[in-house]
């Protein structure tokens, strides 16, 4: 399968706790993306990613995240002391980037649960 | 703040009859995409109309865009239950090339 891929698919911590998910794009891919995800609400963006150049973060973000794509393939995001809030669907995209936009590949998703 | 809204926010139909979703946005934009998500799985891209483009289509699907009005829809003709998911519009920002904002969402369930 070379699709994007996210592990765990499910994580339950307690508050306070440090929590890291990972995603790995598809292989030629140069752009990967991180959103968050609640019900019933559309994905929101976090932050992403050229190679391994981070472009942007949310300003909503808050500093107990962070995001790294060392070597410009697979991506790391991190998410210290964890809060109730902080519980949602992580979701991980990638694309090759396009002056025009570019379809997003999506990842099943990291579901964190904080307890 | 989100960029884009879906319209309505959830949509009953029969097998069969077409469906139209809308989508309003704020600011100037590169494109914008449509994807679709089944409950419980992830996001499927289904097409991008680019801001020079007034419509798409892809099989079912037709997407329009009038960027004057700042609005697009998206149109699935005959319907089929396997249609039932939410879609989101996805917004293509101007001054960032690939990176897009997503609105709420239309849940669309097809009826049998």
């Amino acid at each position: 399968d070379t699709g994007v891929s996210q592990n765990p698919r499910h994580k339950i911590t307690k508050r306070g706790q440090n929590v890291t998910f990972r995603c790995d794009p598809i292989s030629e891919h140069n752009r990967l993306y991180w959103y968050r995800q609640t019900l019933g609400q559309g994905p929101e963006f976090l932050t992403y990613f050229q190679n391994e150049a981070q472009l942007e973060k949310s300003r909503l973000l808050s500093d107990r995240f962070s995001a790294e794509r060392p070597k410009g393939s697979f991506s790391t995001l991190e998410i210290q002391r964890t809060e109730q809030g902080d519980s949602a669907m992580y979701l991980c995209a990638s694309s090759l980037s396009s002056l025009q936009g570019s379809e997003q590949f999506f990842g099943p998703g990291t579901r964190l649960t904080v307890l | 703040s989100q960029q884009g809204e879906e319209d309505p926010q959830a949509l009953s139909i029969q097998e069969g009859e077409n469906a139209t979703m809308n989508c309003s946005y704020k600011t100037s934009i590169n494109n914008l995409q449509w994807y679709r998500q089944n409950s419980g799985r992830g996001l499927v891209h289904l097409i991008l109309i680019r801001s020079n483009e007034r419509e798409k289509h892809s099989g079912r699907l037709r997407v329009t865009l009038d960027t004057s009005k700042k609005s697009s829809s998206l149109l699935i003709t005959a319907s089929r239950a396997a249609d039932t998911a939410s879609y989101f519009c996805a917004t293509g920002i101007k001054t960032s090339y690939d990176k897009v904002i997503f609105g709420p969402g239309t849940s669309l369930s097809v009826i049998p």
